[in-house]
Protein backbone atom coordinates (compact mmCIF):
# COMPACT_ATOMS: atom_id res chain seq x y z
CA UNK A 1 0.00 0.00 0.00
CA UNK A 2 1.25 3.26 -0.76
CA UNK A 3 1.88 5.76 2.15
CA UNK A 4 3.85 8.18 4.05
CA UNK A 5 4.18 7.20 7.57
CA UNK A 6 5.24 9.41 10.19
CA UNK A 7 6.00 8.60 13.84
CA UNK A 8 4.99 9.03 16.42
CA UNK A 9 1.78 9.94 16.04
CA UNK A 10 1.75 11.85 19.56
CA UNK A 11 4.32 13.00 21.87
CA UNK A 12 4.21 15.17 24.94
CA UNK A 13 7.99 16.96 26.45
CA UNK A 14 9.25 19.18 27.87
CA UNK A 15 11.39 22.34 26.44
CA UNK A 16 14.11 21.70 25.16
CA UNK A 17 14.64 17.87 24.99
CA UNK A 18 15.76 16.99 21.10
CA UNK A 19 13.46 15.40 19.20
CA UNK A 20 12.90 13.74 16.12
CA UNK A 21 9.80 12.59 13.96
CA UNK A 22 10.47 10.70 11.68
CA UNK A 23 8.44 10.53 8.30
CA UNK A 24 8.97 7.73 5.56
CA UNK A 25 7.40 7.01 2.01
CA UNK A 26 7.24 4.13 -0.13
CA UNK A 27 6.68 5.32 -3.16
CA UNK A 28 9.94 6.76 -4.43
CA UNK A 29 8.82 10.33 -4.30
CA UNK A 30 11.21 12.87 -5.23
CA UNK A 31 9.72 15.50 -3.74
CA UNK A 32 9.06 15.57 0.60
CA UNK A 33 8.37 17.99 2.67
CA UNK A 34 7.08 19.30 6.34
CA UNK A 35 3.95 21.25 7.25
CA UNK A 36 2.47 22.91 10.58
CA UNK A 37 -0.79 23.27 11.22
CA UNK A 38 -2.24 26.08 13.69
CA UNK A 39 -5.49 26.64 13.93
CA UNK A 40 -6.89 29.84 12.12
CA UNK A 41 -3.40 30.13 10.05
CA UNK A 42 -3.52 26.64 7.76
CA UNK A 43 -0.75 24.65 6.58
CA UNK A 44 2.50 26.21 6.57
CA UNK A 45 5.73 24.72 4.94
CA UNK A 46 8.46 24.41 7.40
CA UNK A 47 11.13 22.84 4.93
CA UNK A 48 11.42 20.79 1.89
CA UNK A 49 13.38 18.52 -0.12
CA UNK A 50 13.61 17.71 -4.13
CA UNK A 51 16.13 15.13 -3.53
CA UNK A 52 18.42 13.22 -2.07
CA UNK A 53 20.78 15.86 -0.19
CA UNK A 54 19.14 18.44 -1.72
CA UNK A 55 16.92 20.52 0.97
CA UNK A 56 15.74 23.98 1.22
CA UNK A 57 13.43 26.07 3.54
CA UNK A 58 9.65 26.91 3.76
CA UNK A 59 7.86 29.52 4.99
CA UNK A 60 8.38 28.85 9.25
CA UNK A 61 12.12 27.42 9.14
CA UNK A 62 12.91 28.46 12.69
CA UNK A 63 13.52 26.08 15.14
CA UNK A 64 13.65 22.77 13.22
CA UNK A 65 16.55 21.25 10.97
CA UNK A 66 15.53 18.29 8.21
CA UNK A 67 17.92 16.05 5.93
CA UNK A 68 17.69 13.59 3.02
CA UNK A 69 20.01 10.92 3.64
CA UNK A 70 17.94 8.19 1.34
CA UNK A 71 15.23 9.15 -0.77
CA UNK A 72 12.38 7.63 1.29
CA UNK A 73 13.06 9.06 4.48
CA UNK A 74 13.04 13.08 5.80
CA UNK A 75 13.06 13.28 9.31
CA UNK A 76 12.13 16.69 11.19
CA UNK A 77 14.51 17.62 14.27
CA UNK A 78 13.60 19.85 17.29
CA UNK A 79 16.90 20.52 18.55
CA UNK A 80 15.69 22.48 21.45
CA UNK A 81 12.06 22.66 21.42
CA UNK A 82 10.10 25.31 22.88
CA UNK A 83 6.19 26.10 23.59
CA UNK A 84 5.26 28.19 20.10
CA UNK A 85 6.20 24.18 18.52
CA UNK A 86 3.48 22.83 20.01
CA UNK A 87 1.59 21.95 16.81
CA UNK A 88 0.00 19.25 14.43
CA UNK A 89 2.73 18.27 11.87
CA UNK A 90 2.38 16.50 8.61
CA UNK A 91 5.30 15.01 6.34
CA UNK A 92 3.92 14.66 2.77
CA UNK A 93 5.22 13.80 -0.21
CA UNK A 94 4.88 13.89 -4.12
CA UNK A 95 6.16 12.01 -7.15
CA UNK A 96 7.91 15.32 -8.29
CA UNK A 97 8.31 18.74 -7.62
CA UNK A 98 6.43 20.71 -9.58
CA UNK A 99 3.12 21.32 -8.51
CA UNK A 100 2.32 17.39 -8.17
CA UNK A 101 -0.37 16.70 -5.65
CA UNK A 102 0.80 15.83 -2.08
CA UNK A 103 0.57 12.88 -0.45
CA UNK A 104 0.07 13.05 3.18
CA UNK A 105 0.92 11.58 6.55
CA UNK A 106 -1.12 10.95 9.21
CA UNK A 107 -0.09 13.68 11.56
CA UNK A 108 2.11 14.36 14.47
CA UNK A 109 0.50 15.85 17.17
CA UNK A 110 2.97 17.21 19.49
CA UNK A 111 2.99 19.05 22.80
CA UNK A 112 5.87 20.88 24.05
CA UNK A 113 5.71 21.78 27.94
CA UNK B 1 5.73 34.13 -2.64
CA UNK B 2 2.77 32.95 -2.67
CA UNK B 3 -0.51 33.90 -0.58
CA UNK B 4 -3.94 31.96 -0.79
CA UNK B 5 -6.48 33.96 1.29
CA UNK B 6 -10.03 32.29 2.15
CA UNK B 7 -12.02 34.94 3.43
CA UNK B 8 -14.57 32.51 4.75
CA UNK B 9 -13.42 30.83 8.03
CA UNK B 10 -16.59 28.83 8.58
CA UNK B 11 -20.05 27.60 6.63
CA UNK B 12 -23.44 25.78 8.21
CA UNK B 13 -25.68 24.55 5.98
CA UNK B 14 -28.28 22.15 5.68
CA UNK B 15 -27.87 19.12 4.00
CA UNK B 16 -29.06 19.17 -0.07
CA UNK B 17 -28.10 22.90 -0.31
CA UNK B 18 -25.31 24.14 -2.56
CA UNK B 19 -21.95 25.49 -0.70
CA UNK B 20 -19.38 27.39 -2.36
CA UNK B 21 -16.09 28.05 -0.82
CA UNK B 22 -13.83 31.41 -2.12
CA UNK B 23 -10.14 31.39 -2.98
CA UNK B 24 -8.41 33.76 -4.08
CA UNK B 25 -4.38 33.45 -4.61
CA UNK B 26 -1.68 35.77 -5.01
CA UNK B 27 1.73 34.93 -6.76
CA UNK B 28 4.34 36.80 -9.22
CA UNK B 29 5.13 33.04 -10.96
CA UNK B 30 4.01 32.68 -14.43
CA UNK B 31 3.45 28.75 -14.19
CA UNK B 32 2.12 28.08 -11.03
CA UNK B 33 -0.71 25.16 -9.48
CA UNK B 34 -3.66 25.32 -7.44
CA UNK B 35 -5.05 22.99 -5.26
CA UNK B 36 -7.97 21.88 -3.09
CA UNK B 37 -7.54 19.71 -0.26
CA UNK B 38 -10.15 17.81 2.47
CA UNK B 39 -9.45 17.27 5.70
CA UNK B 40 -12.50 15.39 7.38
CA UNK B 41 -12.67 15.62 11.28
CA UNK B 42 -10.41 12.06 11.28
CA UNK B 43 -7.31 14.34 10.55
CA UNK B 44 -6.20 13.72 6.99
CA UNK B 45 -5.71 15.30 4.26
CA UNK B 46 -6.77 14.28 1.12
CA UNK B 47 -6.21 15.73 -2.60
CA UNK B 48 -9.48 16.53 -4.21
CA UNK B 49 -8.36 18.54 -7.62
CA UNK B 50 -5.23 20.14 -9.13
CA UNK B 51 -4.90 22.67 -11.80
CA UNK B 52 -2.10 24.59 -13.90
CA UNK B 53 -2.00 28.18 -14.68
CA UNK B 54 -2.29 27.62 -18.23
CA UNK B 55 -5.86 25.03 -17.55
CA UNK B 56 -8.81 27.55 -17.05
CA UNK B 57 -10.87 24.87 -17.84
CA UNK B 58 -14.22 24.56 -15.16
CA UNK B 59 -14.26 20.81 -13.77
CA UNK B 60 -16.87 18.55 -12.54
CA UNK B 61 -16.24 15.59 -10.40
CA UNK B 62 -19.90 14.14 -9.37
CA UNK B 63 -21.39 16.90 -6.39
CA UNK B 64 -18.38 18.38 -6.83
CA UNK B 65 -16.67 21.33 -9.36
CA UNK B 66 -14.39 23.89 -9.39
CA UNK B 67 -14.51 27.75 -11.26
CA UNK B 68 -10.32 28.94 -12.24
CA UNK B 69 -10.68 32.64 -12.95
CA UNK B 70 -7.26 34.06 -13.54
CA UNK B 71 -8.75 37.53 -14.44
CA UNK B 72 -10.19 37.58 -10.79
CA UNK B 73 -7.14 35.63 -9.26
CA UNK B 74 -9.74 33.07 -7.66
CA UNK B 75 -10.08 29.10 -7.67
CA UNK B 76 -13.61 28.87 -5.98
CA UNK B 77 -15.19 25.14 -4.90
CA UNK B 78 -18.71 24.30 -5.03
CA UNK B 79 -20.19 21.69 -3.28
CA UNK B 80 -23.45 20.52 -4.55
CA UNK B 81 -27.07 19.36 -2.81
CA UNK B 82 -24.37 18.73 0.60
CA UNK B 83 -24.28 15.87 1.99
CA UNK B 84 -23.05 15.26 6.06
CA UNK B 85 -20.30 13.64 4.72
CA UNK B 86 -19.27 17.03 3.29
CA UNK B 87 -18.17 18.46 6.97
CA UNK B 88 -14.40 18.92 6.58
CA UNK B 89 -12.13 21.71 6.75
CA UNK B 90 -11.14 22.64 2.74
CA UNK B 91 -8.01 24.12 2.14
CA UNK B 92 -6.95 25.79 -0.82
CA UNK B 93 -3.18 25.56 -1.86
CA UNK B 94 -0.85 27.61 -4.43
CA UNK B 95 2.68 26.42 -5.89
CA UNK B 96 5.53 26.97 -7.64
CA UNK B 97 7.68 24.33 -8.65
CA UNK B 98 9.17 23.63 -5.16
CA UNK B 99 7.04 25.68 -2.47
CA UNK B 100 3.17 25.32 -1.35
CA UNK B 101 1.27 27.99 0.43
CA UNK B 102 -2.31 26.75 1.98
CA UNK B 103 -4.84 29.05 2.76
CA UNK B 104 -6.20 29.42 6.17
CA UNK B 105 -9.21 26.64 5.77
CA UNK B 106 -12.82 26.70 5.40
CA UNK B 107 -14.80 24.48 7.91
CA UNK B 108 -17.98 23.37 6.61
CA UNK B 109 -20.39 21.65 8.89
CA UNK B 110 -23.42 19.92 6.92
CA UNK B 111 -26.21 19.48 9.17
CA UNK B 112 -28.89 16.67 8.61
Amino acid sequence: EAQVTQNPRYLITVTGKKLTVTCSQNMNHEYMSWYRQDPGLGLRQIYYSMNVEVTDKGDVPEGYKVSRKEKRNFPLILESPSPNQTSLYFCASSLRAGGQPQHFGDGTRLSIL
Amino acid sequence: AQKVTQAQTEISVVEKEDVTLDCVYETRDTTYYLFWYKQPPSGELVFLIRRNSFDEQNEISGRYSWNFQKSTSSFNFTITASQVVDSAVYFCASSNDYKLSFGAGTTVTVRA
